[in-house]
């Protein structure tokens, strides 16, 4: 079955940095999303991504955050310049259809120091 | 604004037992509804889903009705086993155009031989 891929699986970082966290989607599916879990805390959306351009975002994602997608396998999330509350467990997902299932990515867990 | 409200946990059961997790929700069209699950170590999968009022979803002996009354999609399973074991997580999206999943907070269930 296929599956959503995310790299790397654990990120370390120093606090003001910038990272980036890779994600490959289901082949044919065309809605990507970015979602991110504190630990201890609930799941929350961060943006989604559409035809090259984000559709939807939340408030965390704020002037630090941005998303691309720059071939036709990847989508990647970048973090400008990190803080400690950062640290948090990234999912990205993705989707065939409008209304259809998202499918979810192991995550990568992002450490800021 | 839409949210999802899910049992506290932890749960911890006997193998065989009768698993409820309640999960309640507040939207304000008539979203699809969601249970993923979160094997240690692995990312969100989705485990069932329901589309409109009364549809049940089912999988892997879980089953969850949509209830439009009580605005409920409780999950249940009839004889729970140790590879159970896990977190369950209550999601709903609005059911117009390429929304976001909204999240519960997760019910840890440990499952004991």
């Amino acid at each position: 079955e296929p599956e959503v891929t995310q790299t790397p699986s654990h990120q370390v970082t120093q606090m003001g940095q910038e990272v980036i966290l890779r994600c490959v989607p289901i082949s044919n599916h065309l809605y990507f999303y970015w979602y991110r879990q504190i630990l201890g805390q609930k799941v929350e959306f961060l943006v989604s991504f559409y035809n090259n351009e984000i559709s939807e975002k939340s408030e965390i994602f704020d002037d630090q955050f941005s998303v691309e997608r720059p071939d036709g396998s990847n989508f990647t999330l970048k973090i400008r310049s990190t803080k400690l509350e950062d640290s948090a467990m990234y999912f990205c997902a993705s989707s065939s259809q409008v209304n259809q299932p998202q499918h979810f990515g192991d995550g990568t867990r992002l450490s800021i120091l | 604004g839409n949210s999802v409200t899910q049992m506290e946990g932890p749960v911890t059961l006997s193998e065989e037992a009768f698993l409820t997790i309640n999960c309640t929700y507040t939207a304000t069209g008539y979203p699809s509804l969601f249970w993923y699950v979160q094997y240690p170590g692995e990312g969100l999968q989705l485990l069932l889903k329901a589309t409109k009022a009364d549809d049940k979803g089912s999988n892997k002996g879980f089953e969850a009705t949509y209830r439009k009354e009580t605005t409920s999609f409780h999950l249940e399973k009839g004889s729970v086993q140790v590879s159970d074991s896990a977190v369950y997580f209550c999601a709903l999206s609005e059911n117009s155009g390429n929304t976001p999943l909204v999240f519960g907070k997760g019910t840890r269930l440990s499952v004991i031989a």
